[in-house]
C-alpha cells in the first residue's frame, strides 16, 4: 500500500517570495493534516479536512498561509509571502477517520517538505 | 489544554540494551490516546505503538512496549534489545476525546552505540 506522498522534498527561497508544497494521501483516508515541525521542536498542526472541508485551522496563520483540498483527495498548502520563522518541515498526514482516540485511525505522515527561507 | 512533557532530550543506549523513553501528560479527558511515533534523519513520522485509556494492558507492538501508568499520567516507551538502526528522534503524542489533532512532546533524540 502507497504511503503519504508529499513533494517538493526540499525548497529554498527567498523571504517575502512564495512556496506550495503538494500531498497526496493514502488511498481511502478521508481526513488530511497539515503540520509544520520547526527544528528541534514536535509537529505542531495547522490545518485539518475531513474530505474536502476544513475541521480545524485554528492554528494557520491566515495572513499568508493557505490550503486546499479539491475533491477531497490531494491537497496544496501555500504560503506567501514568506518569512524567515517558516522555516521548517511541513508534514502532511493523513487517517481513514477524523478521531484518533483509537488504534484503528491512527494518522500516517508523510516524509515531509523540508522548507529553508533565507 | 493537553500538555506534553518529555523530559530527556537525548539518550544513549548500548545495542541490544533495553531503553525507557519518558512521557508524562496532563490532561482531565477520561478518554484518550496516546502515541509515540519515530522520526530519523529522513523526516518521516513513523507510527510505533497506540495506547488507549481504558486499555487494561500495556500495548506492545514486538520490541517496543509502552508503560502505561494511568494514575501517574505516563506512558513511557520501552525498546527492547535496541539495534544501530533505532538511532533516531522519538515523539509522544496525545489525542484527547473528541479532538481530532496530535499535541506531540518536543521529542527525544536516541543514539545507539555499537
Amino acid at each position: 500500500e502507497a504511503g503519504v506522498a508529499q513533494s517538493p522534498r526540499y525548497k529554498i527561497i527567498e523571504k517575502r517570495q512564495s512556496v506550495a508544497f503538494w500531498c497526496n494521501p493514502i488511498s481511502g483516508h478521508a481526513t488530511l493534516y497539515w503540520y509544520q515541525q520547526i527544528l528541534g521542536q514536535g509537529p505542531k498542526l495547522l490545518i485539518q479536512f475531513q474530505n474536502n472541508g476544513v475541521v480545524d485551522d485554528s492554528q494557520l496563520p491566515k495572513d499568508r498561509f493557505s490550503a486546499e483540498r479539491l475533491k477531497g483527495v490531494d491537497s496544496t498548502l501555500k504560503i506567501q509571502p514568506a518569512k524567515l520563522e517558516d522555516s521548517a518541515v511541513y508534514l502532511c498526514a493523513s487517517s481513514f477517520s477524523r478521531s484518533t482516540s483509537s488504534s484503528g485511525n491512527t494518522i500516517y505522515f508523510g516524509e515531509g517538505s523540508w522548507l529553508t527561507v533565507v | 489544554a493537553q500538555k506534553i512533557t518529555q523530559t530527556q532530550p537525548g539518550m544513549f543506549v548500548q545495542e541490544k540494551e533495553a531503553v525507557t523513553l519518558d512521557c508524562t501528560y496532563d490532561t482531565s479527558d477520561q478518554s484518550y490516546g496516546l502515541f509515540w511515533y519515530k522520526q530519523p534523519s529522513s523526516g518521516e513520522m513513523i507510527f510505533l505503538i497506540y495506547q488507549g485509556s481504558y486499555d487494561e494492558q500495556n500495548a506492545t507492538e514486538g520490541r517496543y512496549s509502552l508503560n502505561f501508568q494511568k494514575a501517574r499520567k505516563s506512558a513511557n516507551l520501552v525498546i527492547s534489545a535496541s539495534q544501530l538502526g533505532d538511532s533516531a528522534m522519538y515523539f509522544c503524542a496525545f489525542s484527547g476525546a473528541g479532538s481530532y489533532q496530535l499535541t506531540f512532546g518536543k521529542g527525544t533524540k536516541l543514539s545507539v552505540i555499537p
